[in-house]
């Protein structure tokens, strides 16, 4: 079992729609960071949250640490946002490093 | 461009062969990253430098793989011997303290 669960795997939305992404995870963490991977492989931050949420333009990031749940939400979604959105933590006991999930692949149809 | 730079963006060689990756990351950024994702799957943690120092390195770093940080600033990843199960995106990023992680474009690896 992966420290780092997303879900759904892949998801297709029609513009305008409102998206939800889910990252769960194991054990304790000290951060998590959400990630915007395009075809080609550049990978942007998205969020990176310990507590609480964060709201930045379209995106919404949430994160549960007592239920070890965050989300990331994504309103008004346009075919632009068509990536792969990666979730991962730095756990309590591995310094500095990430853990990733498998990422979900968001298509967004005009 | 102040971004994290990967060199080069692709490589193609062939089993048994040497590859050397180049990672310049940010210039004040103080800590640097090696990961590797293949098809489908998220990154997976190689390594990780504080300065010039390597602090860390995974089980999956067999002994073909080194990498090295000489003087706190560029980073290089070296491969000996490839086999086709190194083909895969080696990314790197960097980051100061812990604060937002910034990735290459990435260097994809085709082992034939």
């Amino acid at each position: 079992k992966n420290e780092v669960e997303q879900s759904p795997q892949n998801l297709t939305a029609q513009e305008g729609e409102f998206i939800t992404i889910n990252c769960s995870y194991s054990v304790g963490i000290s951060a998590l960071h959400w990630l915007q991977q395009h075809p080609g492989g550049g990978i942007v931050s998205l969020f990176m949250l310990s507590s609480g949420k964060k709201k930045h333009g379209r995106l919404i990031a949430t994160i549960n640490i007592q239920e070890k749940h965050s989300s990331l939400h994504i309103t008004a979604s346009h075919p632009r946002d068509s990536a792969v959105y990666i979730c991962a933590v730095r756990l309590e006991t591995s310094g500095s490093r990430l853990t990733f999930g498998e990422g979900t692949q968001l298509t967004v149809n005009p | 461009d102040t971004g994290v730079s990967q060199d080069p963006r692709h490589k193609i060689t062939k089993r048994g062969q040497n590859v050397t990756f180049r990672c310049d990351p940010i210039s004040e950024h103080n800590r640097l990253y090696w990961y590797r994702q293949t098809l489908g799957q998220g990154p997976e943690f190689l390594t990780y430098f504080q300065n010039e120092a390597q602090l860390e390195k995974s089980r999956l770093l067999s002994d073909r793989f080194s990498a090295e940080r000489p003087k706190g600033s560029f980073s290089t990843l070296e491969i000996q011997r490839t086999e086709q199960g190194d083909s895969a995106m080696y990314l790197c990023a960097s980051r100061l303290g812990l604060s937002e992680l910034f990735f290459g474009s990435g260097t994809q690896l085709s082992v034939l």
